[in-house]
């Protein structure tokens, strides 16, 4: 039961560049939304998140953008730089409360000088 | 935000050998949950605990597993039995909205 989807499994991108990691949803009743960054051997890190009130969040060089006609949801980072290289893992949740969080399969991203 | 600890790093048990994973909060948050990562997949939802009573949990979290927040600090997941296949990264998180996750048990069932 795929319910949140992050169809590329890598990205690369050049230092200074954009970079821009996709993910897609398929529960209409998911209303938050947030982006994790994950190194090997350690637990996923908060980046940003969103509410399904909004189509734009930006955090310093990270932008998260929702498409909720679409369910499609992107993050922006820029400029990319060598320390973002991870994995990247999208999640969807119900805003509030105890609700747990759906994770996508998540994409490693490699930022190279 | 404060840090959510977990302990050990790293357990290796026999199969058939009882595991228990620790977490330590430090907050009062209310909403505490397990996750789990076999290597090379998704972060997969475990259970969630909300005012020391399982809330939700998912169908990976069967008979052989149980939580508990035995003095109001720390919250504990048991294995009581490990197979081969609870090979896997244990991730203890808080939440308000965002979940906020420790740095994660590795239990390696040989």
């Amino acid at each position: 039961d795929q319910q949140v989807k992050q169809n590329s499994p890598s990205l690369s991108v050049q230092e200074g560049r954009i970079s821009i990691l996709n993910c897609d949803y398929t529960n209409s009743m998911f209303d938050y939304f947030l982006w994790y960054k994950k190194y090997p051997a350690e637990g996923p890190t908060f980046l940003i998140s969103i509410s399904s009130i909004k189509d734009k969040n930006e955090d310093g060089r990270f932008t998260v953008f929702l498409n909720k006609s679409a369910k499609h949801l992107s993050l922006h980072i820029v400029p990319s730089q060598p320390g973002d290289s991870a994995v990247y893992f999208c999640a969807a949740s119900h805003l509030g409360g105890y609700n747990k969080l759906i994770f996508g399969a998540g994409t490693r991203l490699a930022v190279h000088p | 935000e404060p840090e959510v600890t977990q302990t050990p790093s790293h357990q290796v048990t026999q199969m058939g050998q009882e595991v228990i994973l620790r977490c330590v909060p430090i907050s009062n948050h209310l909403y505490f949950y397990w996750y789990r990562q076999i290597l090379g997949q998704k972060v997969e939802f475990l259970v969630s605990f909300y005012n020391n009573e399982i809330s939700e949990k998912s169908e990976i979290f069967d008979d052989q597993f149980s939580v508990e927040r035995p003095d109001g600090s720390n919250f504990t997941l048991k294995i009581r039995s490990t197979k081969l296949e609870d090979s896997a990264m244990y991730f203890c998180a808080k939440k308000n909205t965002e979940a906020f996750f420790g740095q994660g048990t590795r239990l390696t069932v040989v």
